[in-house]
């Protein structure tokens, strides 16, 4: 899928327990999404990208932090993982500016119990 | 901000059957339109996309249509197979430098019958 790994591809975790999500990325696009998919509410935008250390919110990053170090890792981080953040995480690259053409990771299963 | 609206939420069609699949936006602002498509246990994959300077477009048995004075826009799959059985979302943003909020419809269940 367009060069898009995502790790791992499920985990199950405590509530409280810190957990970090990887995407990685061998197309050397500029742009990173991440994005969590919930029944009932389709898939919505936690945070992104434009640059190594360029970083923003999106419309639900209350309780997730990101990082990209480097053009081909962005980092998703749940400091105190709780219930409500249970849900299917999507990473996605795009080369062109804005959110135009994304290209999708195959998704990381976060159960947290 | 932006809400779409997409309907219907499950869809049945007999192969060779149409479907389609329609969505609102409520944010004027907004000018570009992507469809995408999801498989079970993948991820959503785009398959058309559109923009406000166009009504409509179309890729081989896709096409899409937008009508921007009403604020709607919608898929059409012609002589559908079993393959088209997925989950397909429409979205839409302003697009352009600085836009990064696509905003997601809650996606359509299409099940093609044999």
């Amino acid at each position: 899928d367009a060069g898009i790994t995502q790790s791992p591809r499920h985990k199950v975790t405590e509530t409280g327990t810190p957990v970090t999500l990887r995407c990685h990325q061998t197309e050397n696009h500029r742009y990173m999404y991440w994005y969590r998919q919930d029944p009932g509410h389709g898939l919505r935008l936690i945070h992104y990208s434009y640059g190594v250390k360029d970083t923003d919110k999106g419309e639900v990053s209350d309780g997730y932090s990101v990082s990209r170090s480097k053009t081909e890792d962005f980092l998703l981080t749940l400091e105190s993982a709780t219930s409500s953040q249970t849900s299917v995480y999507f990473c996605a690259i795009s080369e062109f500016r804005g959110n135009e053409k994304l290209f999708f990771g195959s998704g990381t299963q976060l159960s947290v119990l | 901000g932006e809400n779409v609206e997409q309907h219907p939420s499950t869809l049945s069609v007999q192969e060779g059957d149409s479907a389609v699949i329609k969505c609102t936006y409520s944010d004027s602002a907004s000018n570009y339109f992507p469809w995408y498509k999801q498989e079970l246990g993948k991820g959503p994959q785009l398959i058309i996309d559109i923009r406000s300077n166009v009504g409509e477009k179309k890729d081989q048995r896709i096409a899409v249509t937008l009508n921007k004075t009403a604020k709607h826009f919608s898929l059409h799959i012609t002589e559908t197979q079993p393959e088209d059985s997925a989950v397909y979302f429409c979205a839409a943003s302003p697009s352009g430098a600085g836009s990064y909020q696509l905003t997601f419809g809650k996606g359509t269940k299409l099940s093609v019958i044999p």
